[in-house]
């Protein structure tokens, strides 16, 4: 059965520095994989998704993921970090049929002024 | 374009009551599935309708169901509400065929 795990419940970085939240999966096959964001009191934002083409991805508010298939990893990073970025991420990945979607169960981003 | 819209936004009921929870897809979408968000934890996926049928179902007991309408709207029920039902529930919308999901902004459930 697909699974994902995020490394970190909470990293803090300081505006303008990297950003890097770890996701690692586990599935039978080769899966899509996804990065949501969630404001708090906002919905679910996609940020970029992995379908078996180009394995570094690039996402929307300059995030972008790599997806190595050797190391089951799909880690989200930004070169500087924004305090609009302070939020929770989620790593997901499809389940066995497809249809449905397998989250992480977080990453709560800290910015630091 | 509306995008995913749900109502009601937050809703409180009681142990044992049902409730009936409503979601409007993306325009041009015709699958929806629905999440259970519990507090800080991932969304955790109750199943999916299309074309009016449950497509998938997760680990949910038979006290969830759900309908999908001729318009591709859909409700989630709940019966004999529990606390542990208290959570955040999130209908999202996709074309079918298409992994790619678009969240509405969810029906918050407060169970006492």
């Amino acid at each position: 059965a697909q699974s994902v795990t995020q490394l970190d419940s909470h990293v803090s970085v300081s505006e303008g520095t990297p950003v890097l939240l770890r996701c690692n999966y586990s599935s039978s096959y080769s899966p899509s994989l996804f990065w949501y964001v969630q404001h708090p009191n906002k919905g679910l934002q996609l940020l970029l998704k992995y379908t078996s083409a180009a394995t570094l991805v690039k996402g929307i508010n300059g995030f972008e993921a790599e997806f190595k298939k050797s190391e089951t990893s799909f880690h989200l990073t930004k070169p500087s970090a924004h305090m609009s970025d302070a939020a929770e991420y989620f790593c997901v990945v499809t389940g066995d049929s497809n249809y449905q979607l397998i989250w992480g169960a977080g990453t709560k981003l800290i910015i630091k002024p | 374009d509306a995008g995913v819209t749900q109502s009601p936004t937050h809703l409180i009921k009681t142990r044992g009551q049902q409730v009936t929870l409503r979601c409007s897809p993306k325009s041009g979408h015709d699958t929806v599935s629905w999440y259970q968000q519990a507090l800080g934890q991932g969304p955790q996926f109750i199943f999916q309708y299309y074309e009016e049928e449950e497509r998938q179902r997760g680990n949910f007991p038979d006290r969830f169901s759900g309908h999908q309408f001729p318009n591709y709207s859909s409700e989630l029920n709940v019966n004999a509400l529990l606390l542990g039902d208290s959570a955040l529930y999130l209908c999202a919308s996709s074309p079918g065929g298409h992994t790619e999901a678009f969240f509405g902004q969810g029906t918050r459930l407060t169970v006492v």
